[in-house]
Parts: structure tokens; sequence; C-alpha cells
């Protein structure tokens, strides 16, 4: 199945700036999901997103968190002030179709200076 | 939190088949078994599941014991390329949850 693709591949930012990273599905899903993995540790669930709205998050999606799909097609996740251990891969994910199989994108690898 | 039991890592000989076993003792009825690996950081990418009944794909088969306590994943002709963490999941709902995985090296 088509997957979906992650902007960008790499981003360095300084400690207290924001960061947004974008999730653009092939075709038109509802459904997505973002997970973090700290390096050298598990995959972890973030928070999952169905026809615009946020259906379930865990407590490491905290008031500095955010996700929204502005234009109907990208999908993005916003940390409002990073902080140094928000550093890691930050994957996005798509359900498959009549399925509850979850397709995931290459990442986007987080570096917070 | 992760419902499986894997062993942390296993070695297996290029062309030979790779079996990966997984114990889920808890699973409720209405979990699927899904099979998941993640080569170097790469995004983790979907192998298999399975409810009852085994499984066969392009890429490996998936023996789900009858009681649905344990499964084994089977990759029938590893290659160098297989060499990845392999995740066994029990999934109803929502989000997946990683557990730690098998690291398997697949020696030429």
């Amino acid at each position: 199945e088509p997957e979906v693709t992650q902007t960008p591949s790499h981003q360095v930012t300084q400690m207290g700036q924001e960061v947004i990273l974008r999730c653009v599905p092939i075709s038109n899903h509802l459904y997505f999901y973002w997970y973090r993995q700290i390096l050298g540790q598990k995959v972890e669930f973030l928070v999952s997103f169905y026809n615009n709205e946020i259906s379930e998050k865990s407590e490491i999606f905290d008031d500095q968190f955010s996700v929204e799909r502005p234009d109907g097609s990208n999908f993005t996740l916003k940390i409002r002030s990073t902080k140094l251990e928000d550093s890691a891969m930050y994957f996005c994910a798509r359900q498959g179709e009549g399925a509850e199989t979850q397709y995931f994108g290459p990442g986007t690898r987080l570096l917070v200076l | 939190d992760a419902k499986t039991t894997q062993p942390t890592s296993m070695d297996c000989a290029e062309g030979r088949a790779a079996n990966l076993p997984c114990n889920h003792s808890t699973i409720s009825g209405n979990e699927y078994v899904y099979w998941y690996r993640q080569i170097h950081s790469q995004g983790p990418q979907y192998i298999i599941h399975g409810l009852k009944n085994n499984e066969t794909n392009e890429m490996a088969s998936l023996i789900i014991t009858e009681d649905r306590k344990s499964s084994t994943l089977i990759l029938p002709h590893a290659t160098l390329r297989d060499t990845a963490v392999y995740y066994c999941i029990v999934h109803a709902g929502n989000q997946f949850y990683f557990g730690t995985g098998t690291s398997l090296t697949v020696i030429p």
C-alpha cells in the first residue's frame, strides 16, 4: 500500500524554538498517527487524529504538542517550545484501507540543541 | 504497555528460515497479532497480521497457536536485508504498543 512521506527528514533547532513536522499522505486518508522514538528506546505513541480531530493521545502529548491538518492534505505535528528531551525520531503513520494496520513514514530526525 | 514477550536477539544463516517466537498469553479475543520490523531507525514496516488462522503473504508466514497464547513469524529464506528489529504486537483499537522486539541478525 502507498506510504506517507515526511518532511523534513532532519531538523536541528535551538531549545525553546518552535518546530513543525509534516506528514504528506499519498492519497486522501482520514486516520493518522504520530509516534516518536528517542535514540535507543522504544517507539512510543503520541496521538491519533481522525477526521480533523484528536481521537486519542498519550501522556507524552502535553500542551507543548499540537496536531492539525491545515490545508486538508498535510498533517502536521507542532512542538511549541522544544526541550532537549524532544530530540527523537518522529514517525507519522496512516491507517490502511479497511483495516487497523498502520503504515509508517520514514520519520523526521529532530535534534534540539 | 506491551503485552508480548520476545527474545532479545537471534541469529539466522542467510538462506535459511528465520523463526521468531512471541508469547502473548494475556491476549484478548478481539486482539490481533501484528508483526512489524524496523531497519536501523527507519519507520516501522508492516509485515503481517492475524487473528486466529495462520497467515502467509509475500514477506512472511505467521503461525498462531490454537490457544492464541503464542505465535511465530517465519521468514522462509532470510537475506542480509532482513537484519532488523522485529516487533510482535497485540492490537485492538487505536494505538500500537511497541516493545523492545527481537534483534535479528542474518549471517552470511
